[in-house]
């Protein structure tokens, strides 16, 4: 049972423009969302996170929006630059549960010149 | 200050072999995750331990997974008569559980291919 939903598998952005990509759920017990950034040959790494009780987060040009009643959340990279393409994983996990990140398929960015 | 550490970096053996995975977490990070990174399965939790309790097991794929985490700091991921499927990414990560947040910060991996 997959448990977190995430699209698009792949997504080609010209440089300055927008990224977006979109996770959803499906169990209401996830108590916490972050998106890690992956780069080739190294671990994930956090980029930004957010919690249930907030819409929307904000640090520098990554914006999570968050809709629990739809059980989904996006995140949103703005002035895209080439050194953003990386593969995007969103995760949920809850406190119940120990944390333990449940992932989402991944997307692949690529950020054209 | 030092991320986590795995070691070694890349592993290829053969089938039916062991082999051991080690992880260093960060000093003073209570919890510590293994994960494994496969083209067929995503990113899937392996097995989670917390301090002195019992560690979660849940998400070994088969009993020829084992863990231990000695003296509450480095870890081993076990794998016991490898197979071909064994081969993927292991990742583990350590977070200062239940303390300002839930931030799991991951290894470089152990990348392990089974011939």
């Amino acid at each position: 049972q997959q448990q977190v939903k995430q699209s698009p598998q792949s997504l080609i952005v010209q440089k300055g423009g927008i990224s977006i990509i979109n996770c959803a759920y499906e169990n209401t017990a996830f108590d916490y969302f972050p998106w890690y950034q992956q780069f080739p040959g190294k671990g994930p790494a956090l980029l930004i996170a957010i919690r249930p009780d907030v819409s929307e987060k904000k640090e520098g040009r990554f914006t999570i929006s968050f809709n629990k009643s739809a059980k989904q959340f996006s995140l949103h990279i703005m002035d895209s630059q080439p050194g953003d393409s990386a593969t995007y994983f969103c995760a949920a996990s809850y406190s119940g549960g120990g944390n333990k990140l449940t992932f989402g398929t991944g997307t692949q960015l690529k950020v054209e010149l | 200050g030092a991320g986590v550490s795995q070691s070694p970096s890349n592993k290829v053996t053969e089938k039916g072999k062991d082999v051991e995975l080690r992880c260093d977490p960060i000093s003073g990070h209570t919890a510590l995750y293994w994960y494994r990174q496969s083209l067929g399965q995503g990113l899937e939790f392996l097995i989670y331990f917390q301090g002195n309790s019992a560690p979660d097991k849940s998400g070994l794929p088969s009993d020829r997974f084992s863990a231990e985490r000695t003296g509450g700091s480095v870890s081993t991921l076990t794998i016991q008569r490898t197979q071909q499927e064994d081969s993927a990414v292991y990742l583990c990560a350590s977070s200062l559980f239940g303390q300002g947040g839930n931030e799991q910060f991951f290894g470089p991996g152990t990348r392990l291919t089974v011939l």
